[in-house]
């Protein structure tokens, strides 16, 4: 089975720092995505960025970024010139491909950015 | 564009009673899943499907029930509400199970007292 695990419940950094929230997850899959999502306030869940696990190349969209490590089973978010609206919950989410046909979150970080 | 929609977004219960959470999809997506959040846990998977007619257990099922008669529609019943079930509960859809990009609702907050 799926895991994922994020080992920082809680981290607050100041406006305009570069921050970087961890995952590790543990599968038996060779083919399967890895995702960030952001929580606000409002409970909406937003995509903040994908990875492919068959692609090494690391994904960015915008101020966001991922480090995946596949050997290393990590899959690490680091968001530059951190800004007010980025508070959130994030959460790190693991898809298998094949097989268990579940989206298996890890527990969240709570991100606050502090003016 | 309404993408997937989740009623009510506020729900109290009392123990023993029954309900239905409504979610809906327009995006023409083969797969939806219902998930719980509780603080700590993350979202933990209680159904799923991967198209109408068919639908599967996940982590936690215990105590709901889905149904999936049209690709649109995939509602959760609560059989017989317990304290336990207070969470926060997310409906989401994918285009299939092959493309993970999940979609949510807005979630609904349910107390049961």
């Amino acid at each position: 089975a799926q895991t994922v695990t994020q080992s920082q419940p809680e981290m607050s950094v100041q406006e305009a720092e570069t921050v970087t929230l961890s995952c590790t997850y543990d599968t038996s899959e060779s083919n399967y995505y890895l995702f960030w999502y952001k929580q606000p306030p409002s409970r909406q869940m937003i995509l903040v960025i994908r990875q492919e696990a068959y692609k090494q190349q690391n994904a960015t969209e915008n101020r966001f970024s991922v480090n995946f490590q596949k050997a290393a089973k990590s899959f690490s978010l680091k968001i530059s010139d951190s800004q007010l609206g980025d508070t959130a919950m994030y959460f790190c989410a693991h898809w298998a491909i094949q097989g268990a046909q579940k989206l298996v979150f890890g527990q969240g970080t709570r991100l606050t950015i502090n003016p | 564009n309404a993408g997937v929609t989740q009623t009510p977004k506020f729900q109290v219960l009392k123990t023993g009673q029954s309900m239905t959470l409504q979610c809906a999809q327009d995006m023409n997506h083969e797969y939806m899943s219902w998930y719980r959040q509780d603080p700590g846990m993350g979202l933990r998977l209680i159904h799923y499907s991967v198209g109408a007619g068919i639908t599967d257990q996940g982590e936690v099922p215990n105590g709901y029930n889905v149904s999936r008669s049209t690709t649109e529609d995939f509602p959760l019943r609560l059989l017989s509400a317990a304290p336990s079930q207070t969470s926060v509960y997310f409906c989401a859809s994918s285009s299939s199970w092959r493309n993970a990009e999940a979609f949510f609702g807005q979630g609904t907050r349910l107390t049961v007292v």
